[in-house]
């Protein structure tokens, strides 16, 4: 059973640039959410997506967006990469469909950020 | 002030004790709780899950939750090595959905020396 997988494992960006993390959900889920875990912190929701539609978001400027595709895979952009934008950014995954109102996240293992 | 406050650590205790991990929150709409496990360089793991006010153990772990208090426990009993990690403790107001997000403790840094 697969579980969630994301890529690349480390990117290293130049402030400015845009970057575009992926990530494909645990089997049998359709709803993934995106969270950004700074260093000795803990991770922050950065939005939510299920059926291709971006359902919640948090505190994140327009910089960053996002993307479901009809495979349940997801992808992270953000643009204008600042200094502060480096991080470890995690893909989770949990089924909303038929109403599975109990269905804890579960996480992949990050992609590691770098912004010089 | 913090919706979820955790005391980040770190914490070092021989193999064998009995570790206690805390967070308090603000917000009354949380009515989920769970404890994450996280390895270095890896993904937040789920460890405990829970809904109710009071005690769910699950092996050598006990989640303890406390919502007229406003405050979450996760005591590991007998800890070993392999039990040094950093531990999140999260929380929210649903328990799954579509409009589903997470608020994060800091995360407490644990070391058992063996």
């Amino acid at each position: 059973d697969a579980g969630v997988t994301q890529s690349p494992t480390h990117l290293i960006k130049t402030r400015g640039q845009q970057v575009t993390l992926r990530c494909s959900p645990k089997s049998g889920h359709d709803t993934v959410s995106w969270y950004q875990q700074a260093l000795g912190q803990g991770p922050q929701f950065i939005f939510q997506y299920y059926e291709e539609e971006e359902r919640q978001r948090g505190n994140f400027p327009d910089r960053f967006s996002g993307h479901q595709f009809p495979n349940y895979s997801s992808e992270l952009n953000v643009n204008a990469l600042l200094l502060g934008d480096s991080a470890l950014y995690l893909c989770a995954s949990s089924l909303a469909r038929g109403g599975s109102y109990n269905s804890p996240l579960h996480f992949g293992n990050g992609t590691r950020l770098t912004v010089t | 002030q913090k919706e979820v406050e955790q005391d980040p650590g770190p914490l070092s205790v021989p193999e064998g004790a009995i570790v206690s991990l805390n967070c308090t929150y603000s917000n009354s709409a949380f009515q989920y709780f769970m404890w994450y496990r996280q390895y270095s360089r890896k993904g937040p793991e789920l460890l405990m899950y829970t809904y109710s006010s009071g005690n769910k153990e699950d092996g050598r772990f006990t989640a303890q939750v406390d919502k007229s208090s406003k405050y979450i426990s996760l005591f590991i009993r007998d800890s070993q090595p392999s039990d040094s990690a950093t531990y999140l403790c999260a929380m929210s107001e649903r328990s799954g959905g579509s409009n589903y997000k997470l608020t994060f403790g800091k995360g407490t840094l644990l070391t058992v020396n063996p």
